[in-house]
């Protein structure tokens, strides 16, 4: 069974670019998850998608970030303009339903320049 | 308080010798814990659930204590590979809360 895939793995761009990162989930899989993780930090969650619903994005900074789940499958995490602060690994996850075990994906590491 | 807390480590602990770590959470309310494993530079990966009566998986227990709201890890003779990062995760009304998780290093 394939795992959750994400792309690109890394990313280097100068601040005020834009940044997208791309999540294909486990198949069947119905939540979908994006963390940010710092160095040294746990995984902090960004936003949790139930099928094609948002249904936690308290986390996510709606001024530069935004995100989809276009029919429930694939998702997108936008930053747009990013700041030097958001460089990290971006995780995206995905499982069953939120109370079942979560499988991530490789992440790709961001720099911001 | 933070809602999730773990001691971050490093613990240097002797190959063979048993180690155990805890995980606090402040709301009682909290319904399922599970422990992830992530090793340097890699993603988390599901190390076991937490179940409310213990559960054990090879050298792993894991044990929840509702009354004093913590989990617990426990690894019997550790291995060279158990070095990593141990994170702990709590659900709460479908909010997933992840530790900053504890670091191990085996010592040969």
């Amino acid at each position: 069974e394939a795992g959750v895939v994400q792309s690109p793995r890394y990313k280097i761009i100068e601040k005020k670019q834009p940044v997208a990162f791309w999540c294909n989930p486990i198949s069947g899989h119905n939540t979908l998850y994006w963390y940010l993780q710092n160095l040294g930090q746990g995984p902090e969650l960004l936003i949790r998608y139930e099928n094609e619903e948002a249904v936690d994005d308290s986390q996510l900074p709606k001024d530069r970030f935004s995100a989809e789940r276009l029919k429930g499958v694939d998702s997108t995490l936008k930053i747009q303009p990013a700041e030097l602060g958001d460089s990290a690994v971006y995780l995206c996850a995905s499982s069953y339903s939120s109370y079942n075990e979560q499988f991530f994906g490789p992440g790709t590491r961001l720099t911001v320049l | 308080r933070k809602e999730v807390e773990q001691d971050p480590g490093p613990f240097n602990v002797p190959e063979g010798a048993t180690v155990a770590f805890n995980c606090t959470y402040s709301n009682s309310a909290s319904q399922s814990f599970f422990w992830y494993r992530q090793d340097c530079r890699k993603e988390p990966k599901l190390l076991m659930s937490v179940y409310s009566s213990g559960n054990e998986d090879g050298r792993f227990t894991a044990q929840l204590n509702r009354a004093s709201q913590y989990i617990s890890l426990l690894i019997r003779d550790s291995k060279l590979s158990d070095s990593a990062t141990y994170l702990c995760v709590v659900n709460r009304d479908d909010k997933i809360i992840f530790g900053k998780g504890t670091r191990l290093h085996i010592l040969p």
